[in-house]
């Protein structure tokens, strides 16, 4: 089981870039790396995915080392609507194994003004 | 609406009662899942849905909790003579084709259930 560990909480202030790193050793071969942010009383809002380098999108880019262990969400200029709970998830969508699909607990942003 | 939707919003129920909780995927998507997430948590998996077949059923916690999917749409949790830790957000959440690693998982809103 790809397990991964996160910082629980972060604080950043608007306009300011946030770097949130997941660490998940035992990434395996056919692994994806995929990130998700919940507001309260919501589900889970999938935002980024990757496998390996640097994948950008209009929210976010996410940073993947050669070794895959860890990898970094950059959030750019952060704004007060990016307090959430970002969720780094590691592993394929469909295993045929018994191995469950597991999300960490998160590590909570609070932007401030 | 086009996204995952789940029915009820909120349950509250007596301890002993059973539940069903109701989830309909984004149509398309041939693979549905099942999480739990309790106050202040993350993710708990349950079960998973390839159409109609669940092929992992390892987080399911009791064999009070049980799930069904028909027609490769809608999915149904049932909990059986509900506990007070079984008080929680169930999550479901589907993707374009479970069999597909690379596929992002698109969630409802949950069922906050509460039991007395």
């Amino acid at each position: 089981l790809a397990k991964t560990t996160q910082p629980i909480s972060m604080d950043s202030y608007e306009g300011q870039e946030v770097n949130i790193t997941c660490s998940h050793n035992n990434i395996a071969t056919n692994d994806y790396i995929t990130w998700y942010q919940q507001f309260p009383s919501q589900g889970p809002r999938f935002i980024i995915q990757g496998y390996k380098t640097k994948v950008t999108n209009e929210v976010a880019s996410l940073f993947i080392p050669a070794d895959r262990k860890s990898s970094t969400l950059s959030l750019p200029r952060v704004s007060l609507s990016d307090t959430a709970v970002y969720y780094c998830l590691v592993g394929p969508i469909m295993d045929t194994g018994r191995r469950a699909l597991t999300f960490g607990s998160g590590t909570r942003l609070q932007v401030q003004p | 609406g086009a996204g995952v939707s789940q029915s009820p919003s909120n349950k509250v129920t007596e301890k002993g009662k059973d539940v069903e909780l109701r989830c309909d995927p984004i149509s398309g998507h041939t693979a549905l899942y099942w999480y739990r997430q309790s106050l202040g948590q993350g993710l708990e998996f349950l079960i998973y849905f390839q159409g109609n077949s669940a092929p992992d059923k390892s987080g399911l916690p009791s064999d009070r909790f049980s799930a069904e999917r028909t027609g490769g749409s809608v999915s149904t949790l049932t909990i059986q003579r509900t506990q007070q830790e079984d008080s929680a957000v169930y999550l479901c959440a589907s993707s374009l084709d479970g069999l597909a690693a690379n596929q992002p998982q698109h969630f409802g809103d949950g069922t906050r259930l509460s039991i007395l």
